[in-house]
């Protein structure tokens, strides 16, 4: 597609659920990132995948939270047993290579609300 | 550790007046430094980048940033504010992160434009 796609674009959960979000970059982008971003707060970093290495889940706020790369292209975010304090809205990004010097393309976001 | 502060959460013009967005940064070394836009339910845009050329950085629509080490500061500038540029504005530094630059955003400053 011609931008980083993300689906859904709204979740509404009840707390105790499992719930996953998905991201399609940009074809051809190695570099995909997580951020998340609470009502009145910048973006926080979850996670980040390069090609085929190892990603950096240093983000990651509790072991509720998991993300997946299949094939070096969509990206699956899960959250497990989901908590009021995970409502927020989820971006994916992709770029080129690791961000640096480089631009990040940001989807629209997922809006997660748990009652 | 490197860190951005916006020293505004909210800043309101009227149309056809300056626009100044301040962002201070720390950076134990010579930063990478950008400013993104996101306006309502979209994703976010890079608007302009600094990356050790030159000082002052022009970017999309008119705006532009200068890098100022002495004041370790990187303020986003307009000369003249338009209603399409109400938005959220982010100030953004690159940092190292076990092999990759990972991108640390500022809680960013709403931008309000008013006729």
């Amino acid at each position: 597609g011609a931008g980083v796609s993300q689906s859904p674009s709204n979740k509404v959960t009840e707390k105790g659920k499992d719930v996953e979000l998905r991201c399609d970059p940009i074809s051809g982008h190695t570099a995909l990132y997580w951020y998340r971003q609470s009502l009145g707060q910048g973006l926080e970093f979850l996670i980040y995948f390069q090609g085929n290495s190892a990603p950096d889940k240093s983000g990651l706020p509790s072991d509720r939270f998991s993300a997946e790369r299949t094939g070096g292209s969509v990206s699956t975010l899960t959250i497990q047993r989901t908590q009021q304090e995970d409502s927020a809205v989820y971006l994916c990004a992709s770029s080129l290579q690791g961000a640096g010097a480089g631009e990040l393309f940001f989807g629209e976001g997922s809006r997660l609300t748990v009652l | 550790a490197q860190s951005v502060t916006q020293l505004d959460s909210h800043v309101s013009v009227s149309e056809g007046t300056p626009v100044l967005l301040r962002c201070n940064y720390s950076s134990s070394y010579s930063p990478s430094l950008f400013w993104y836009v996101q306006h309502p339910n979209k994703g976010l845009q890079l608007l302009l980048k600094y990356t050790s050329a030159a000082t002052l950085v022009k970017g999309i629509n008119g705006f532009e940033a200068e890098f100022k080490k002495s004041e370790t500061s990187f303020h986003l500038t307009k000369p003249s504010a338009h209603m399409s540029d109400a938005a959220e504005y982010f100030c953004v530094v690159s940092r190292m992160n076990t092999g990759f630059q990972k991108l640390v955003f500022g809680t960013g400053t709403r931008l309000l434009v008013s006729p």
